[in-house]
């Protein structure tokens, strides 16, 4: 069975500091990876997108960047946070195609 | 504007009730709507999902319907209990589209 696995769980870090959210997903090739963002009382904001090795869609210009270095893991990244860097960010897999995702247990970043 | 629509944005319900939780999308061309059940500080969780042919489906205590037609969903939680207590979002996604569009979440609260 497929599993997906995000860490840390929470994080607090100053304003100006890097930050580095990690995702792998098991027991699946190829599939599609997602990073959200939801702000509390609003809907999950698409952040990053992937469907291979190497490729990344960015959906917002942000301070945040994503790379996706083997085929089932999925790094959010960040040279400086900022203070509106906080939120609670999800890390989703999918199937190519199928358009259904599922979700990891979620981060919660917070910047002081 | 959002192209999912859920209502209502909260609900306060007694333990052993029943409820009754609407998603409005406009998203086209439609694939698919999920309900996926989110508890506080944890990655969300798929509940059932549903195709333009799919009427009705249930998983335990929760049934969802669709009219695709009127481009409306419901997810009915018959005898409520405390661990329902979470947020509901509704996504729906569109045919040939990486892409999905989320509900911001029906806030569910059981008290006993």
């Amino acid at each position: 069975s497929q599993t997906i696995h995000q860490w840390p769980a929470t994080l607090v870090q100053p304003v100006g500091s890097p930050l580095s959210l990690e995702c792998t997903v098991e027991g699946t090739s190829n599939p599609n990876l997602y990073w959200y963002r939801q702000a509390a009382g609003r809907g999950l904001q698409l952040l990053f997108y992937s469907v291979g090795i190497g490729q990344i869609s960015s959906e917002v210009p942000q301070n945040l960047s994503a790379s996706r270095p083997q085929d089932r893991q999925f790094i959010l990244s960040s040279k400086k946070l900022l203070l509106s860097d906080s939120g609670f960010y999800l890390c989703a897999w999918g199937v190519a195609g199928a358009n259904v995702l599922t979700f990891g247990a979620g981060s919660r970043l917070t910047v002081l | 504007k959002n192209q999912v629509e859920q209502s209502p944005q909260s609900l306060i319900i007694l333990e052993g009730k029943n409820c009754t939780l609407q998603c409005n999308y406009t998203v086209s061309p439609f694939s698919n709507l999920r309900w996926y059940k989110q508890d506080t500080g944890r990655g969300p969780v798929s509940l059932t999902i549903m195709t333009f042919s799919e009427n009705t489906k249930s998983n335990g205590r929760y049934t969802a319907t669709l009219d695709a037609d009127t481009k409306q969903s419901s997810l009915h939680i018959t005898a409520s209990q405390l661990s329902d207590s979470a947020s509901y979002i509704c996504v729906v996604s569109a045919y040939g589209n990486n892409r999905l569009a989320f509900g911001k979440g029906n806030q569910v609260v059981v008290i006993p």
